[in-house]
């Protein structure tokens, strides 16, 4: 199972929206509605902030938002912050009842 | 509350194996899958399997197949995950995550680093 695709790096100025894509196949992303997001602070564990593609955790800001279309999910970052810098992971279930994780995508604040 | 604690950091030789363990509560144990993933420094997350406490399923990513044993302890709410035939390569940073089957991970473990060195 490859990983899936997502920018290495995005970056944005504080009160402006980003967008990470997060591109995968019809046997991940493509054929289930259980694309995860997850924000990773240096030295933290992952936090979960998007789940089902557009659900969000309670505590979670508003601020984040998930979609997906056909193969490729994206996770909109709006009025951005100082503290969103932290790289972002998105994840799928799989065909074959395995996970799968996204490559990784550093957001830096301006 | 919800906590996952894992064992504390490990130092093994090239062809050895390790075992880190993660004990739940602050809820059911066996109403959630749990999930390990793996960081290497400076790299990115890495799913490596799942268990199912509720009857011990497993399943593991093709590339840990034949590696990587997960058991678990029902009477103390903890799960094992074992690899074997360590490499240098295996040096990361070890998590067990609460979930559904899917990795939707909303608990996490503190980590468990893992040194491979000769």
């Amino acid at each position: 199972q490859s990983a899936l695709t997502q920018p290495a790096s995005v970056s944005g100025s504080p009160g402006q929206s980003i967008s990470i894509s997060c591109t995968g196949a019809n046997s991940d992303v493509g054929g289930y509605n259980y694309v995860s997001w997850f924000q990773q602070h240096p030295g933290k564990a992952p936090k979960l902030i998007i789940y089902n593609v557009t659900g969000r955790p309670s505590g979670v800001s508003n601020r984040f938002s998930g979609s997906k279309s056909g193969n490729t999910a994206s996770l909109t970052i709006s009025g951005l912050q100082a503290e969103d810098e932290a790289d972002y992971y998105c994840s799928s279930y799989t065909s074959s009842a395995r996970g799968v994780f996204g490559g990784g995508t550093k957001l830096t604040v301006l | 509350q919800v906590q996952l604690v894992q064992s504390g950091a490990d130092m093994k030789k090239p062809g050895a194996s390790v075992k880190v363990s993660c004990r739940a509560s602050g809820y059911t144990f066996t109403d959630f899958y749990i999930h390990w993933v793996r960081q290497a420094p400076g790299q990115g997350l890495e799913w490596m399997g799942w268990m199912k406490p509720q009857n011990g399923a497993t399943n593991s990513a093709r590339d840990f197949q034949g590696r990587v044993t997960m058991t678990r302890d029902t009477s103390i709410n903890t799960v094992y995950m074992e690899l074997t035939g360590l490499r240098s390569d295996d040096t990361a940073v070890y998590y067990c995550a609460r979930g559904p089957l899917w990795p939707q991970l909303d608990y996490w473990g503190q980590g468990t680093l893992v040194t491979v060195s000769s």
